[in-house]
């Protein structure tokens, strides 16, 4: 079956401009969650959704912000981007979430200039 | 910050030699899950070890853990060239809403010499 998708690959944005990033999941799985992985902070979890809900969030401020589709489809925001927002954004898929595999994207790498 | 360190963080070995990578955490999981990551890209699921388990193995992967000692150490035997990359374990403590967050160690970079 397919795996995650993420899209798109890359992006580059000006600062003070607002991204989109997009993930499918897995078919069947409802649990999708986002890391960013930076050089200097390695790989931080950003926020779940599980069946349209957020279930949990990461140290991230109110700029980063997430939602979740009925088909499980996820989508993550940025507002207002700054340099340091400059990472990969990593989606995991999991079948129900907490205790289970969870399967990764290839990513999004976005630059902020 | 990330709950788990990894040692060591950079391992250069010759191709056919056995590469061993060790994690350490500091809460109680559910399981612990070992990944791979080649240049920057995405993430691949190497294995899961549950909290109960002390031993697993896939192929020419094998993981411990110790929850007594809250580590986790992954060998890869005969190894080969293409596993050079990055490996990253990944824990999921337990927690009552069930929320699912992995934390992630800061990773080994593994080097296989033909």
């Amino acid at each position: 079956k397919a795996g995650v998708t993420q899209t798109p690959r890359y992006l580059i944005k000006t600062r003070g401009q607002q991204v989109t990033l997009s993930c499918s999941p897995i078919s069947g799985h409802r649990s999708v969650s986002w890391y960013q992985q930076t050089p200097g902070q390695g790989l931080q979890f950003l926020f779940e959704y599980f069946s349209e809900t957020q279930r949990n969030k990461g140290n991230f401020p109110g700029r980063f912000s997430g939602r979740q589709f009925s088909n499980s489809r996820s989508e993550m925001n940025v507002s207002t981007l700054e340099l340091g927002d400059s990472a990969l954004y990593l989606c995991a898929s999991s079948l129900r979430g907490l205790g289970a595999e969870a399967f990764f994207g290839q990513g999004t790498r976005l630059t902020v200039v | 910050s990330q709950q788990g360190e990894e040692d060591p963080q950079a391992l250069s070995i010759q191709e056919g030699e056995n590469a061993t990578m060790n994690c350490s955490y500091k809460t109680s999981i559910n399981n612990l899950q070992w990944y791979r990551q080649n240049s920057g890209r995405g993430l691949v699921h190497l294995i899961l070890i549950r909290s109960n388990e002390r031993e697993k193995h896939s192929g020419r992967l094998r993981v411990t853990l110790d929850t007594s000692k809250k580590s986790s150490s992954l060998l890869i035997t005969a190894s080969r060239a293409a596993d050079t990359a990055s490996y990253f374990c990944a824990t999921d403590g337990s927690r009552m809403d069930s929320s699912y967050k992995l934390i992630f160690g800061s990773g080994t970079r593994l080097l296989v010499r033909p």
